[in-house]
């Protein structure tokens, strides 16, 4: 079975200051992993996707990722928050079925403060 | 890029109402889904389909229907919209199976039944 955990509902942070978003997952197989980001009434973005190769993902806007399978963890960070960077964003995980099999994180809202 | 798009960003519709939603995407992409998106609800799977006629129930299948005429639509039917189907509304697309199951979103519609 697969599941994934966002373990904070909300993260504050100021502009300039390091983000971390964390994600465990559970999941009997390997699967692939995705942060994907989503602002204010619009569509989810895809951010980064780990899919077995590189344990340390580079995204688009600075982010990047580790895949960490001791800890099944896949933490989001980035060096430093910007504005633009409010948002909410979801860890995914899935089995590699062409998004069949597809679980959502509850999602952690980012907030930046100036 | 893929474009995946959602004519219609923001409807308000009365009880009773059907309601067409539409979704297009432009590459060629087989697997189209249907998500509901609700506050500390998460995204939720109600339809989605593998190809053209094909369609398959997800979580929340009830008080909707799809339809999938052509590869690159794929359209989502409230036949009486009721108060408790007001929500957000997110289209997707993937590739087919053995692929990373990456997701493809459109910007999402907006549903208010009154």
């Amino acid at each position: 079975a697969q599941s994934v955990t966002q373990l904070d509902s909300h993260v504050s942070v100021s502009e300039g200051t390091p983000v971390l978003l964390r994600c465990n997952y559970s999941s009997s197989y390997s699967p692939s992993l995705f942060w994907y980001v989503q602002h204010p009434n619009k569509g989810l973005q895809l951010l980064l996707k780990y899919t077995s190769a590189a344990t340390l993902v580079k995204g688009i806007n600075g982010f990047e990722a580790e895949f960490k399978k001791s800890e099944t963890s896949f933490h989001l960070t980035k060096p430093s928050a910007h504005m633009s960077d409010a948002a909410e964003y979801f860890c995914v995980v899935s089995l590699n079925t062409g998004g069949f099999k597809t679980i959502f994180g509850a999602g952690t809202r980012l907030f930046v403060k100036a | 890029d893929v474009k995946v798009t959602q004519s219609s960003r923001y409807l308000v519709k009365r009880t009773g109402e059907k309601v067409f939603l539409e979704c297009v995407q432009d590459m060629d992409h087989e697997n189209m889904f249907w998500y509901r998106q609700d506050p500390g609800l998460g995204l939720r799977l109600i339809y989605f389909s593998y190809d053209v006629k094909m369609k398959e129930k997800g979580d929340i299948p009830e008080g909707y229907s799809v339809s999938r005429e052509k590869k690159e639509r794929f359209s989502l039917i409230l036949e009486s919209a009721s108060t408790n189907q007001t929500s957000m509304y997110l289209c997707a697309s993937s590739l087919p199976e053995r692929t990373s199951g990456e997701l493809f979103f459109g910007e999402g519609s907006r549903l208010t039944v009154l």
